[in-house]
């Protein structure tokens, strides 16, 4: 059984389209999270919910806006693609428990974002 | 801010050779210390971690040593395989009550030929 799936794993869209990618959990995590994977491999944290509760939104542009329907599910929705969203956006999900900075997370095998 | 400094690759290493790559940090607190490898057209996978000084994280045959007063957790094994053939990454975990987040490193590609 995979822990943390995501769909699609490709999306090819024109500039100026909108877009939404999916994730789910079947860990019984509280905590998830979004990552954008750039061309040179480097990873930053985009968001993560807390038990469907936002609580790291890291300055990025109000174009994307995740969206927690339940604790097992982060959906990412994109408006107005641009050139520069081209990524691989990973989801990842984490125990959460309150207090540690110990927990592991654990990734989905990503959505490689080509704008075209 | 947190962050993590790890060595420019790529590494291209001979089957059996000794592999070792750099990781030190900044961080305010006490993290934990994470390496995770991601394999070719996969995601990352947790490959060890640590959770306080002096700490060794093992897996796989790869090591790292949480060093508080060097601040570094660098990653060896002793005999590499082909199929060791990855993106490494080095990350620390800060924050507290469901606010923790993963700072990476930028990713060490290595390549292990036969």
């Amino acid at each position: 059984d995979t822990a943390v799936s995501q769909t699609p794993k490709y999306l090819v869209t024109q500039m100026g389209n909108d877009k939404s990618i999916k994730c789910e959990q079947n860990l019984g995590h509280d905590t998830m999270y979004w990552y954008k994977q750039d061309s040179k491999k480097f990873l930053k944290i985009m968001f993560s919910y807390n038990n469907k509760e936002l609580i790291i939104n890291e300055t990025v542009p109000n174009r994307f806006s995740p969206k927690s329907p339940d604790k097992a599910h982060l959906n990412l929705h994109i408006n107005s693609l641009e050139l520069g969203d081209s990524a691989v956006y990973f989801c990842a999900s984490s125990q959460g428990l309150a207090g540690l900075s110990t927990d592991t997370q654990y990734f989905g095998p990503g959505t490689r974002l080509t704008v075209l | 801010g947190d962050s993590v400094t790890q060595m420019e690759g790529p590494v291209t290493l001979s089957e059996e050779a000794f592999l070792t790559i750099n990781c030190t940090y900044t961080a305010t607190g006490y993290p934990s210390l994470f390496w995770y490898v991601q394999y070719p057209g996969e995601g990352l996978q947790l490959l060890l971690k640590a959770t306080k000084a002096d700490d060794k994280g093992s897996n796989k045959g790869f090591e790292a040593t949480y060093r508080k007063e060097t601040t570094s957790f660098h990653l060896e094994k002793g005999s590499v395989q082909v199929s060791d053939s990855a993106v490494y990454f080095c990350a620390l975990s800060a924050g507290t009550g469901g606010s923790e987040k993963l700072v990476f490193g930028k990713g060490t590609k290595l390549t292990v030929n036969p």
